[in-house]
């Protein structure tokens, strides 16, 4: 089973600033086969990227993803105040599929 | 546009069986670009993966869930179902029931999701 290993597990930003999330696995996810979420309290997690680097439909451009191999990546280029929330990501490269324990964007 | 919606009882006694049901609109379960899958969050916790079900029945469980797990699917319906046996209090979760593109046949990301119910595993 590959083990995603998210950090910060909470981050701390003003609205404007960049963020920059962490995303490891403990194997190569093959074809960089990985996918990041964000969830709002009481909401279902929303697809934000999907094969590491793909925004999903109507996602806005300051969410960015990047990555391979076992490192990747989720930055939002100028927060906004909607974007405070928790960010999972999710590997799909190989069974079972398997989640991060999440990161908490906070505002500072 | 896909939409989904779980249902079924917010209460199971210890040792009784989950049963949950989503229904699909805006588009067929029989389609070929779709695989159906459920994902649970225990309360202030993360993401699991409980399992995927193809329209013609094929199924995919989350090893840790196995034994106890039974995913069904109904086209004449516009749904497929989920069932838990033997359940604890560590089954105690919001389940949601979510699409899954065919990317690479079953394993794939989740878009769109329903909306979430709340499971409770008391006596």
């Amino acid at each position: 089973e590959v083990v995603l290993t998210q950090s910060p597990g909470t981050l701390s930003l003003s609205p404007g600033e960049r963020a920059t999330l962490s995303c490891r696995a403990s194997q190569y996810i093959s074809n960089n086969y990985l996918a990041w979420y964000q969830q709002k309290p009481g909401q279902a997690p929303r697809l934000l990227i999907y094969v590491a680097s793909s925004r999903a439909t109507g996602i806005p451009d300051r969410f960015s993803g990047s990555g391979s191999g076992t490192d990747f990546t989720l930055t939002i280029s100028r927060l906004e105040p909607e974007d405070f929330a928790v960010y999972y990501c999710q590997q799909y490269g190989s069974s079972p599929i398997t989640f991060g324990q999440g990161t908490r964007l906070e505002i500072k | 546009q896909l939409q989904l919606q779980e249902s079924g009882p917010g209460l199971v006694k210890p040792s009784e069986t989950l049963s949950l049901t989503c229904t699909v609109s805006g588009g067929s379960i029989s389609s070929s670009s779709y695989y159906w899958g459920w994902v649970r969050q225990p309360p202030g916790k993360g993401l699991e993966w409980i399992g995927t079900i193809y329209y013609n029945g094929n199924t995919y469980y989350n090893p840790s869930l196995t034994s106890r797990l039974t995913m069904s699917v109904d086209t004449s319906r516009n749904l497929f179902s989920l069932k838990l046996n033997s359940v604890t209090a560590a089954d105690t979760a919001v389940y949601y029931c979510a699409t899954q593109p065919r990317f690479l046949e079953w394993l794939g990301w989740f878009d769109p999701w329903g909306q979430g119910t709340l499971v409770t595993v008391s006596s």
